[in-house]
């Protein structure tokens, strides 16, 4: 079974403090993908990755980034939390074809 | 750009009548469209895909590339069928897929 894991399943942090976000798969697949998760808007991709280094914007990057430094590993990074980066955060990972993705149960951040 | 768009955000029926949920997508080229699907207190997961052409769950979608849908369709829904519904879109050789926003599927008893 694929396995996603998300370091925190709730976080809260004020506005202004850095935020990181760590996701890891176990499944050794080459993909990997940050999400927001908000009512109405649906899925919204933020970046992902095709390797390690490797990285690309998706619909919504502006205030996020992110760091590959390991294939197992992708960290999302909010430099300065503001109120409207309140939203769950979904990581997922694939093979190279992004066909079947596997998630993560999410971070619900709270930035007060 | 591609674009997915689910017309319903909440969507409500009996147990046991059929229910359709809408997906429409504007790409001019040949896609591949899936939809997947997350149970409360679950995580996101595929449920299907166009290429398949397989019921899953007693589920099925086809690809209508005239009218640019891809609904999902189930003869006879249950109450375990509630869940929130995406349906994604994938374009070319892209290694990242589009979402809709989502329908909020009820099943009542």
């Amino acid at each position: 079974d694929v396995k996603v894991t998300q370091s925190s399943r709730y976080l809260v942090k004020r506005t202004g403090e850095k935020v990181f976000l760590e996701c890891v798969q176990d499944m050794d697949h080459e993909n990997m993908f940050w999400y927001r998760q908000d009512p109405g808007l649906g899925l919204r991709l933020i970046y992902f990755s095709y390797d390690v280094k490797m990285k690309e914007k998706g619909d919504i990057p502006e205030g996020y980034s992110v760091s590959r430094e390991k294939k197992e590993r992708f960290s999302l990074i909010l430099e300065s939390a503001s109120t409207n980066q309140t939203s769950m955060y979904l990581c997922a990972s694939s093979l190279v074809n992004p066909d079947t993705q596997y998630f993560g149960p999410g971070t619900r951040l709270t930035v007060l | 750009a591609q674009r997915v768009t689910q017309p319903e955000k909440l969507l409500s029926v009996f147990k046991g009548a059929p229910v359709e949920l809408k997906c429409n997508y504007s790409y001019s080229g040949s896609p591949e469209l899936f939809w997947y699907v997350q149970y409360s207190r679950q995580r996101l997961q595929l449920l299907l895909r166009h290429i398949s052409r397989e019921s899953i769950k007693g589920f099925t979608a086809d690809l209508n590339k005239g009218e640019t849908s891809f609904h999902l369709k189930k003869p006879f829904a249950q109450e375990e069928d509630s869940a929130m519904y995406y349906c994604a879109l994938k374009v070319g050789s892209a290694r990242q897929l589009t979402f809709g926003s989502g329908t909020q599927l009820t099943v009542l008893p």
